[in-house]
Protein backbone atom coordinates (compact mmCIF):
# COMPACT_ATOMS: atom_id res chain seq x y z
CA UNK A 1 0.00 0.00 0.00
CA UNK A 2 1.35 3.28 -0.93
CA UNK A 3 1.32 5.87 1.98
CA UNK A 4 3.16 7.65 4.57
CA UNK A 5 3.18 7.36 8.60
CA UNK A 6 4.29 9.66 10.86
CA UNK A 7 4.99 8.98 14.71
CA UNK A 8 6.55 11.36 16.95
CA UNK A 9 4.10 13.79 18.36
CA UNK A 10 3.24 14.12 21.83
CA UNK A 11 3.33 16.56 24.57
CA UNK A 12 6.54 18.63 25.30
CA UNK A 13 7.32 21.50 27.74
CA UNK A 14 8.12 24.82 26.18
CA UNK A 15 11.46 25.27 24.54
CA UNK A 16 11.88 21.61 24.51
CA UNK A 17 12.64 19.45 21.65
CA UNK A 18 11.06 16.60 19.29
CA UNK A 19 12.00 14.84 16.19
CA UNK A 20 8.99 13.81 14.29
CA UNK A 21 9.56 10.64 11.95
CA UNK A 22 7.44 9.99 8.31
CA UNK A 23 7.51 6.48 7.40
CA UNK A 24 6.87 5.55 3.41
CA UNK A 25 5.89 2.57 1.81
CA UNK A 26 4.59 1.69 -1.34
CA UNK A 27 6.82 3.62 -4.09
CA UNK A 28 10.14 5.12 -4.32
CA UNK A 29 10.88 7.08 -1.64
CA UNK A 30 14.11 7.81 -2.62
CA UNK A 31 13.06 9.64 -5.93
CA UNK A 32 10.19 11.28 -4.16
CA UNK A 33 10.76 15.03 -2.62
CA UNK A 34 9.19 14.96 0.84
CA UNK A 35 7.42 18.10 2.53
CA UNK A 36 6.33 18.85 5.98
CA UNK A 37 3.24 20.95 6.45
CA UNK A 38 1.07 21.69 9.66
CA UNK A 39 -2.22 22.72 10.83
CA UNK A 40 -2.92 24.61 14.59
CA UNK A 41 -5.85 23.24 15.90
CA UNK A 42 -8.91 25.34 14.02
CA UNK A 43 -6.84 26.56 11.78
CA UNK A 44 -5.32 26.14 7.74
CA UNK A 45 -2.20 24.61 6.39
CA UNK A 46 1.07 25.63 6.63
CA UNK A 47 3.90 24.61 5.09
CA UNK A 48 6.69 23.64 7.26
CA UNK A 49 9.27 22.74 4.64
CA UNK A 50 10.55 20.06 2.01
CA UNK A 51 13.70 18.20 1.26
CA UNK A 52 14.42 17.23 -1.74
CA UNK A 53 15.75 13.81 -3.62
CA UNK A 54 19.18 12.77 -3.72
CA UNK A 55 19.56 13.60 -7.13
CA UNK A 56 18.14 16.77 -6.44
CA UNK A 57 20.93 17.24 -3.49
CA UNK A 58 18.98 16.55 -0.51
CA UNK A 59 18.17 20.20 -0.78
CA UNK A 60 15.93 21.39 2.05
CA UNK A 61 13.76 25.02 2.12
CA UNK A 62 11.90 26.39 4.62
CA UNK A 63 9.74 29.64 4.77
CA UNK A 64 11.46 32.89 6.32
CA UNK A 65 8.94 32.18 9.57
CA UNK A 66 10.40 29.23 10.49
CA UNK A 67 13.78 29.11 9.30
CA UNK A 68 15.85 28.41 12.42
CA UNK A 69 14.54 25.69 14.28
CA UNK A 70 13.58 23.41 11.94
CA UNK A 71 15.22 21.04 10.29
CA UNK A 72 14.37 18.28 7.33
CA UNK A 73 16.46 15.06 7.17
CA UNK A 74 16.04 11.53 5.63
CA UNK A 75 17.62 8.19 5.40
CA UNK A 76 16.45 6.48 2.08
CA UNK A 77 17.93 3.44 3.63
CA UNK A 78 14.92 3.07 5.76
CA UNK A 79 12.44 5.48 3.55
CA UNK A 80 12.24 7.63 6.52
CA UNK A 81 11.83 11.40 6.85
CA UNK A 82 12.41 13.51 10.11
CA UNK A 83 11.17 16.58 11.12
CA UNK A 84 13.36 17.88 14.13
CA UNK A 85 11.84 21.00 15.98
CA UNK A 86 13.83 22.49 18.82
CA UNK A 87 12.95 25.63 20.79
CA UNK A 88 9.63 24.36 20.65
CA UNK A 89 6.88 27.27 21.44
CA UNK A 90 3.22 27.17 22.27
CA UNK A 91 2.31 28.12 19.07
CA UNK A 92 4.04 24.97 17.46
CA UNK A 93 1.15 23.25 18.44
CA UNK A 94 -0.33 21.52 15.31
CA UNK A 95 -1.02 18.55 13.75
CA UNK A 96 2.35 17.87 11.69
CA UNK A 97 1.36 16.18 8.16
CA UNK A 98 4.55 14.37 5.55
CA UNK A 99 3.35 15.01 2.32
CA UNK A 100 4.39 13.88 -1.04
CA UNK A 101 5.65 15.76 -3.98
CA UNK A 102 4.32 14.24 -7.13
CA UNK A 103 7.22 14.78 -8.91
CA UNK A 104 10.10 16.90 -8.67
CA UNK A 105 11.29 17.18 -12.21
CA UNK A 106 8.55 19.43 -13.58
CA UNK A 107 7.00 22.71 -11.87
CA UNK A 108 3.49 21.14 -12.94
CA UNK A 109 3.72 18.66 -11.36
CA UNK A 110 4.58 20.36 -7.99
CA UNK A 111 1.77 19.36 -5.85
CA UNK A 112 1.38 17.09 -3.15
CA UNK A 113 -0.53 13.96 -4.44
CA UNK A 114 0.27 11.62 -0.96
CA UNK A 115 -0.08 12.75 2.71
CA UNK A 116 -0.26 11.24 5.95
CA UNK A 117 -2.80 10.95 9.04
CA UNK A 118 -0.44 13.46 10.62
CA UNK A 119 0.85 13.57 14.05
CA UNK A 120 -0.29 15.62 16.70
CA UNK A 121 2.54 17.91 18.95
CA UNK A 122 1.04 19.52 22.09
CA UNK A 123 3.70 22.52 23.55
CA UNK A 124 2.39 23.05 27.03
CA UNK A 125 3.75 23.49 30.64
CA UNK B 1 6.41 37.40 0.48
CA UNK B 2 3.67 35.96 -1.69
CA UNK B 3 -0.46 35.26 -0.04
CA UNK B 4 -3.32 33.78 -1.48
CA UNK B 5 -6.12 34.70 -0.02
CA UNK B 6 -9.80 33.26 0.13
CA UNK B 7 -13.48 33.53 0.92
CA UNK B 8 -13.81 32.39 4.60
CA UNK B 9 -16.77 30.15 3.96
CA UNK B 10 -19.44 29.45 0.78
CA UNK B 11 -22.64 28.13 1.44
CA UNK B 12 -24.64 25.87 -1.25
CA UNK B 13 -27.47 23.91 -1.34
CA UNK B 14 -27.41 20.46 -3.12
CA UNK B 15 -27.23 20.30 -6.42
CA UNK B 16 -26.43 23.92 -7.35
CA UNK B 17 -22.55 24.92 -7.74
CA UNK B 18 -20.34 25.86 -5.58
CA UNK B 19 -17.46 28.58 -6.60
CA UNK B 20 -14.33 28.79 -4.43
CA UNK B 21 -11.75 31.67 -5.44
CA UNK B 22 -8.46 31.91 -4.61
CA UNK B 23 -6.71 35.61 -5.17
CA UNK B 24 -3.56 36.21 -5.32
CA UNK B 25 -1.12 38.53 -7.99
CA UNK B 26 -0.48 37.08 -10.61
CA UNK B 27 -1.70 33.63 -9.94
CA UNK B 28 -2.79 33.11 -13.44
CA UNK B 29 1.10 32.58 -14.37
CA UNK B 30 1.15 29.98 -11.79
CA UNK B 31 0.02 26.32 -11.30
CA UNK B 32 -2.68 26.09 -8.70
CA UNK B 33 -3.91 23.66 -7.41
CA UNK B 34 -6.86 22.67 -4.39
CA UNK B 35 -7.27 20.56 -1.98
CA UNK B 36 -10.05 19.25 0.14
CA UNK B 37 -10.01 18.23 3.96
CA UNK B 38 -13.13 16.51 6.11
CA UNK B 39 -12.98 16.95 9.75
CA UNK B 40 -10.44 14.83 11.74
CA UNK B 41 -8.82 14.09 8.08
CA UNK B 42 -5.59 14.32 6.23
CA UNK B 43 -6.08 16.45 3.00
CA UNK B 44 -6.69 14.91 -0.16
CA UNK B 45 -6.03 16.36 -3.58
CA UNK B 46 -8.74 17.33 -5.64
CA UNK B 47 -7.49 19.72 -8.40
CA UNK B 48 -3.79 20.06 -9.98
CA UNK B 49 -2.35 22.26 -12.47
CA UNK B 50 -5.42 24.48 -12.33
CA UNK B 51 -7.79 22.47 -14.06
CA UNK B 52 -6.86 18.45 -13.74
CA UNK B 53 -8.78 16.13 -11.79
CA UNK B 54 -6.47 13.21 -9.99
CA UNK B 55 -8.14 10.07 -10.75
CA UNK B 56 -10.86 8.97 -8.50
CA UNK B 57 -12.40 12.64 -7.75
CA UNK B 58 -15.62 12.96 -9.13
CA UNK B 59 -16.09 14.69 -12.53
CA UNK B 60 -18.36 18.08 -10.72
CA UNK B 61 -14.56 19.38 -9.59
CA UNK B 62 -13.23 21.70 -11.64
CA UNK B 63 -10.53 24.39 -12.14
CA UNK B 64 -9.52 27.45 -13.82
CA UNK B 65 -6.68 29.70 -13.34
CA UNK B 66 -6.27 33.10 -14.94
CA UNK B 67 -5.34 36.61 -14.13
CA UNK B 68 -5.10 36.82 -10.07
CA UNK B 69 -7.72 34.47 -9.09
CA UNK B 70 -7.74 30.65 -9.68
CA UNK B 71 -11.19 29.30 -9.23
CA UNK B 72 -12.70 25.47 -8.08
CA UNK B 73 -16.23 25.12 -9.30
CA UNK B 74 -18.15 21.71 -8.31
CA UNK B 75 -21.32 21.36 -10.05
CA UNK B 76 -24.24 19.35 -8.40
CA UNK B 77 -22.72 19.83 -5.26
CA UNK B 78 -23.31 16.97 -2.51
CA UNK B 79 -23.35 16.54 1.00
CA UNK B 80 -20.54 14.72 1.16
CA UNK B 81 -18.38 17.76 -0.67
CA UNK B 82 -18.98 19.70 2.40
CA UNK B 83 -15.17 20.34 4.17
CA UNK B 84 -12.78 22.89 3.82
CA UNK B 85 -11.04 23.51 0.84
CA UNK B 86 -7.40 25.07 0.43
CA UNK B 87 -5.63 26.56 -2.75
CA UNK B 88 -1.90 26.37 -3.02
CA UNK B 89 0.81 27.55 -5.27
CA UNK B 90 4.48 27.93 -5.56
CA UNK B 91 6.46 31.21 -4.53
CA UNK B 92 9.97 30.45 -6.23
CA UNK B 93 10.89 27.52 -3.84
CA UNK B 94 8.47 28.13 -0.80
CA UNK B 95 4.95 26.22 -0.78
CA UNK B 96 2.03 28.91 -0.18
CA UNK B 97 -1.12 27.84 0.69
CA UNK B 98 -4.27 29.85 0.89
CA UNK B 99 -6.21 30.48 4.46
CA UNK B 100 -9.00 27.90 3.17
CA UNK B 101 -12.76 28.05 2.49
CA UNK B 102 -15.09 26.20 4.66
CA UNK B 103 -17.58 24.82 2.46
CA UNK B 104 -21.39 24.62 4.36
CA UNK B 105 -24.12 22.01 2.09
Amino acid sequence: EVQLVESGGGLVQPGGSLKLSCAASGFTFSGSAIHWVRQASGKGLEWVGQIRSKAKTYATTYPASLKGRFTISRDDSTSTAHLQVNGLKIEDSAIYYCTRLASEEWQKDWYFDLWGRGTLVTVSS
Amino acid sequence: SYELTQTPSVSVSPGQTATITCSGDNLGNRFACWYQQKPGQSPILVIYQDNKRPSGIPERFSGSNSGNTATLTISGTQALDEGDYYCQAWDSSTVVFGGGTRLTV
